[in-house]
């Protein structure tokens, strides 16, 4: 595809409910982000996948958050039993490699409101 | 510890006039590449310009560029001529090739 695409673009959910959020990276693009950005916060880095390599999970705020990448391309990002410090705007970005030149390229985000 | 820092939350420029957002960052690498990146209220980040830092000339992208100071670990962004869609948060990062590390970011906007 032409950029980075998320889904959905709202969640609106009640706490306790599990979420699904979607990431279409670039076609091509081997590595890919998740990131959560909370109201006037910048970007807290939550997991990253590179090709068939394991992920660094090493930002998931706890064992609710999980993420899976199937085929090295599609991404979904799980958080169970929501609570309301989840409400945020979860951005997706893929770039080519993991190499440090390269740039990351951003989805528009899914905003979370949990109530 | 790895952390990147923008001490200004809120700047505004005149339209036309010019406007620098400043940036320090913290890494024991020698060897990252830095990066300036605008979310206007869309919230599609994109790409302003990037820095590689091993080299010494400040990078610039049209109206934008850079003021790289190593040895003082800045990095800041002058925007020059500024434009009304230039209103927007503006996150300063560096990427060390295991992860990417943003600033918490300037708001900025353009007044007509």
């Amino acid at each position: 595809g032409a950029g980075v695409s998320q889904s959905p673009s709202n969640k609106v959910t009640e706490k306790g409910k599990d979420v699904e959020l979607r990431c279409d990276p670039i076609s091509g693009h081997t590595a890919l982000y998740w990131y959560r950005q909370s109201l006037g916060q910048g970007l807290e880095f939550l997991i990253y996948f590179q090709g068939n390599s394991a992920p660094d999970k090493s930002g998931l705020p706890s064992d609710r958050f999980s993420a899976e990448r199937t085929g090295g391309s599609v991404s979904t990002l799980t958080i169970q039993r929501t609570q309301q410090e989840d409400s945020a705007v979860y951005l997706c970005a893929s770039s080519q490699g993991q190499v440090k030149q390269e740039t990351q390229y951003f989805g528009p985000g899914t905003r979370l409101l949990v109530l | 510890a790895q952390t990147v820092t923008q001490s200004q939350p809120e700047m505004s420029v005149q339209e036309a006039e010019t406007v620098t957002l400043s940036c320090t960052y913290d890494t024991s690498e020698s060897n990252y590449y830095l990066f300036w990146y605008k979310q206007p209220p869309s919230r599609q980040m994109i790409l302003v310009i990037r820095q590689e830092a091993y080299k010494q000339q400040n990078a610039t992208e049209n109206r934008f560029s850079v003021n790289f100071q190593k040895a003082a670990k800045s990095f800041s962004l002058k925007i020059s001529d500024s434009q009304l869609g230039d209103t927007a948060m503006y996150f300063c990062a560096f990427n060390t090739g295991n992860q990417f590390y943003f600033g918490t970011g300037t708001s900025l906007t353009v007044i007509p």
